[in-house]
């Protein structure tokens, strides 16, 4: 069946540092790919997407692009700030529309 | 409100009893999902809701766990005879499910504590 694997966290960056989360998938078809993100106390919420190969989706500085040959998805931001603390969790959802999402990624930056 | 809403959003309750936890989908979404996120353990699906179709159980953990959806909007997950492993948040989803790469917007989530 279909599967995430994002790393293991938590990621731990000083303020302005570049972030790469990893992560990769399995899946039968070509699935949509997303990346949502739980800012503390709050529900997961959309921050990005792509639909097909070689997509890039971005949001609010983050990017992510489709890659199929190495069925991947890694998210990266060139500086990251306080405020983007939280859990990320790379998912995707194929013709079943049932999301899959992988275990999460906590992210804890220092000022 | 515009999102979706859960409740209670705490909940303790005693290893044996039932509980019913509620979630209140975005008016129109036809599509409602439950998911489990236990701690270190991602989200795991439980069950998917869409439109007047037969449910998709496949994510359900025992027969212990059931869930319905009155009219097509609010939904109601029932967990019987507790365990102390069902301790976790119970998050619901909903969407508009136009295809594969329709946003789903969740809930805050159910925190149940069974002791």
């Amino acid at each position: 069946g279909d599967s995430v694997t994002q790393m293991e966290g938590p990621v731990t960056l000083s303020e302005e540092a570049f972030l790469t989360i990893n992560c990769t998938y399995t899946a039968t078809g070509y699935p949509s790919l997303f990346w949502y993100v739980q800012y503390p106390g709050e529900g997961l919420q959309l921050l990005l997407k792509a639909t097909k190969a070689d997509d890039k989706g971005s949001n609010k500085g983050f990017e992510a692009t489709y890659r199929k040959e190495t069925t991947s998805f890694h998210l990266e931001k060139g500086s990251v700030q306080v405020s983007d603390s939280a859990v990320y969790f790379c998912a995707l959802s194929d013709g079943s529309y049932i999301p899959t999402f992988g275990r999460g990624t906590s992210l804890i930056v220092h000022p | 409100g515009a999102g979706v809403s859960q409740s209670p959003s705490n909940k303790v309750t005693e290893k044996g009893k039932d509980v019913e936890l509620r979630c209140d989908p975005i008016s129109g979404h036809t599509a409602l999902y439950w998911y489990r996120q236990s701690l270190g353990q991602g989200l795991e699906f439980l069950i998917y809701f869409q439109g007047n179709s037969a449910p998709d159980k496949s994510g359900l953990p025992s027969d212990r766990f059931s869930a319905e959806r009155t009219g097509g909007s609010v939904s109601t997950l029932t967990i019987q005879r507790t365990q102390q492993e069902d301790s976790a948040v119970y998050l619901c989803a909903s969407s508009l499910a136009l295809g594969p790469n329709t946003e789903a917007f969740f809930g805050q989530g159910t925190r149940l504590t069974v002791v």
